[in-house]
């Protein structure tokens, strides 16, 4: 979905590197989200925010921060890169009350070697 | 411990072929549910949604059923096409707190 942005699409990193995602949308949501999916796994929540003031951790935040520059942005740190944090991640929004309709990014394919 | 289920994990149809996909959730309590479509390399795209009180609601040639007293759910594809190859995601989200349950999906292949 064009109206959901995420850089880089893909990005290879070593070990112990920090790296920033970057999720920018243009529907205007308030909520926001990331996620990161692996082979046999459903995608699973790290981070989310509802507003520009509010941040959640969600059920796999460790080894990751966020951070929401404004309610169009929304990014994603790793401050130091593991391998098993090797997977596609996705950025979403939603302005649905529940949540459950959700508006995903392309991902980032994130390689840590 | 993952709260939604999808059977099967793949499968491989012909073109112009039906076929359904399964999912059984154990989240509770139940408020609706959603189906997602995402194709290789892209982000998911929202199917349908089910909410309690709903049985069947079509979206084109896919059809979604839910049956709440069992916790089930499917997805039926109806005169499949190349362009539905894809993995198929069933979502649950409960009434309790809110939270999404994303099911592993199902990966259908449609074969000319």
């Amino acid at each position: 979905d064009a109206d959901v942005t995420q850089t880089p699409r893909n990005r290879i990193t070593k070990t112990g590197k920090r790296i920033m995602l970057e999720c920018s949308q243009t529907k205007g949501h308030d909520r926001m989200y990331w996620y990161r999916q692996d082979p046999g796994l459903g995608l699973r929540l790290i981070y989310y925010s509802f507003d520009v003031k509010d941040i959640n951790k969600g059920e796999i935040s460790d080894g990751y921060s966020v951070s929401r520059q404004a309610q169009a942005k929304f990014s994603l740190s790793l401050e130091s890169a593991i391998p098993n944090q090797t997977a596609l991640y996705f950025c979403a929004t939603s302005d649905s009350w529940d949540g459950l309709e959700q508006y995903f990014g392309p991902g980032t394919r994130l390689t840590v070697t | 411990k993952n709260q939604v289920e999808q059977s099967p994990q793949s499968l491989i149809i012909l073109e112009g072929k039906n076929c359904t996909l399964q999912c059984n959730y154990t989240v509770s309590p139940f408020s609706n549910l959603r189906w997602y479509k995402q194709d290789t390399g892209r982000g998911p795209v929202s199917l349908t949604i089910m909410t309690f009180s709903e049985n069947t609601k079509s979206n084109g040639r896919y059809t979604a059923t839910l049956d709440a007293d069992t916790k089930q759910s499917s997805l039926h594809i109806t005169a499949s096409q190349l362009s539905d190859s894809a993995s198929y995601i069933c979502v649950v989200i409960s009434s309790n707190d809110y939270k999404l349950s994303f099911g592993a999906g199902t990966t259908v292949t449609v074969r000319a």
